[in-house]
């Protein structure tokens, strides 16, 4: 069974540090990977997209990825209150139905950033 | 740019009513769309997935249908709400990539 895991937390960081949320997918076949961002009471929003190993980095965010550990990663400099939010990782299998597979998503990890 | 839109925003419904949640897209053609439930507590589970006009593939067995009557169109049903059936539910749309775009989402409550 295809599984993503993440620490539920919350995970507590003021203002100014690195947020550093971890990802685990039990699947050796997953191909690309997603950081979704949920503020309380919305829909996921995309925020990165990570498909080969190594670091992909987009403002403030760097995702990191590594296969043969079958671990992905968001970090987040300079994290600001506005940062608050659950964080979700996703992980896409291309035999996971459709044309393009389908995503299995981990529960989430909640941060918090302290003023 | 493309827009997706989910209605109602939020349902009160009693156990046994019917449901009907209805997603639309604008700005794309052809997507491959998506319902999903978040229950409070627990993590995205996906419901239905649709490749195309009439082509509903189901994920987990449930009291649940689901119909795509046109291209850009995706309904939620159910005969006979139950109890367990409270949630928030998400559709998402995707054109030939795996990333996936979520609507604002119906959250709704069975009583």
């Amino acid at each position: 069974q295809k599984e993503v895991e993440q620490n539920s937390g919350p995970l507590s960081v003021p203002e100014g540090a690195i947020a550093s949320l971890n990802c685990t997918y039990s699947d050796r076949g997953s191909q690309s990977f997603f950081w979704y961002r949920q503020y309380s009471g919305k829909s996921p929003e995309l925020i990165m997209s990570i498909y080969s190993n190594g670091d992909k980095e987009d403002g403030r965010f760097t995702a990191q990825l590594n296969k043969a550990s079958q671990y992905v990663s968001l970090l987040i400099r300079d994290s600001q209150p506005s940062d608050s939010a659950t964080y979700l990782c996703a992980v896409n299998h291309m035999d996971y139905g459709g044309s393009q597979g389908n995503l299995i998503f981990g529960k989430g990890t909640k941060l918090s950033v302290k003023p | 740019s493309q827009t997706i839109h989910q209605w109602p925003a939020t349902l009160v419904q009693p156990v046994g009513s019917p449901l009907s949640l209805e997603c639309t897209v604008e700005g794309t053609s052809n997507p491959n769309l998506y319902w999903y439930r978040q229950a409070a507590g627990r993590g995205l589970q996906l419901l239905f997935y649709s490749v195309g006009i009439g082509q509903i593939s189901s994920e987990v067995p449930q009291n649940l249908s689901a119909s795509r009557p046109q291209d850009r169109q995706f309904i939620l049903s159910s005969k006979k709400l139950l109890l367990s059936d409270s949630g928030f539910y998400l559709c998402a749309w995707s054109v030939r990539v795996p990333e996936q775009f979520f609507g604002p989402g119906t959250r709704l409550t069975v009583l």
